[in-house]
């Protein structure tokens, strides 16, 4: 059964700090990997990692897919209590559906 | 203009109304999707239009119909719902559905749905 999963599960830390989100898949027939972060509605699309495009950088923002080791990581430098959501790791299939893990739930303190 | 636009916000039904969601997107996006999502669990893939055609619907209940008039708006009329229905509706869209190329998926603010 297809699977993906992100950890931590939660994480708090303090503004300013640098946290890293990690997400492992198994998917049959994988064609890309996404993140999101939602906060309070909607998911916010942020990356789409490929086998063209294993690194995406936005702002304090970056992302970089192993397809060897079958995970993405989402870093995020210097961080502000904006940032604080949930950011979801989805991958999608041959059918071209979203697999979603559980998502991390990210609090930053000021 | 990247926004999906999702009416109403808020709905509070009874068990025996008849009501829809509505989405629309302006993007020129023709593939669009309804999801469901429960507190603190990520969302659940409803069904999705492409090309105004259903292509997927992933075993929903006949109480929800989806309806895609044209590219640009889908509808989801929802009809005598239980309790366990209540949850956040999403409606996304993104580009075609290509065989080699998969596309972002952008969502709309959703849809705060109460069934008493």
């Amino acid at each position: 059964e297809d699977k993906v999963v992100q950890s931590p599960l939660s994480l708090v830390v303090h503004e300013g700090d640098t946290v890293t989100l990690n997400c492992s898949y198994e998917v049959t027939n994988f064609r890309s990997l996404l993140w999101y972060k939602q906060e309070k509605k909607a998911p916010t699309f942020l990356f789409m990692l490929t086998s063209s495009g294993i690194e995406k950088k936005s702002g304090r923002l970056s992302s970089i897919l192993d397809k060897k080791e079958l995970s993405s990581i989402l870093n995020i430098t210097a961080t502000q209590t904006g940032d604080s959501a949930i950011y979801l790791c989805a991958v999608m299939d041959s059918n071209y559906q979203l697999i979603w893990g559980a998502g991390t739930k990210l609090i930053i303190k000021p | 203009d990247t926004e999906v636009t999702q009416t109403p916000k808020h709905l509070v039904m009874g068990m025996t109304n008849k009501k829809s969601l509505k989405c629309e997107q302006h993007m020129g996006h023709r593939a669009m999707y309804w999801y469901k999502q429960k507190a603190k669990k990520p969302p659940e893939l409803m069904f999705v239009y492409s090309y105004e055609k259903l292509s997927i619907n992933e075993s929903v209940p006949s109480r929800f119909s989806p309806e895609c008039p044209n590219s640009s708006l889908l509808n989801l009329h929802l009809h005598a719902l239980q309790p366990e229905d209540s949850a956040l509706y999403l409606c996304a869209s993104s580009q075609p559905l290509l065989r080699l190329w998969a596309y972002e998926q952008y969502f709309g603010p959703g849809t705060r749905l109460t069934v008493t």
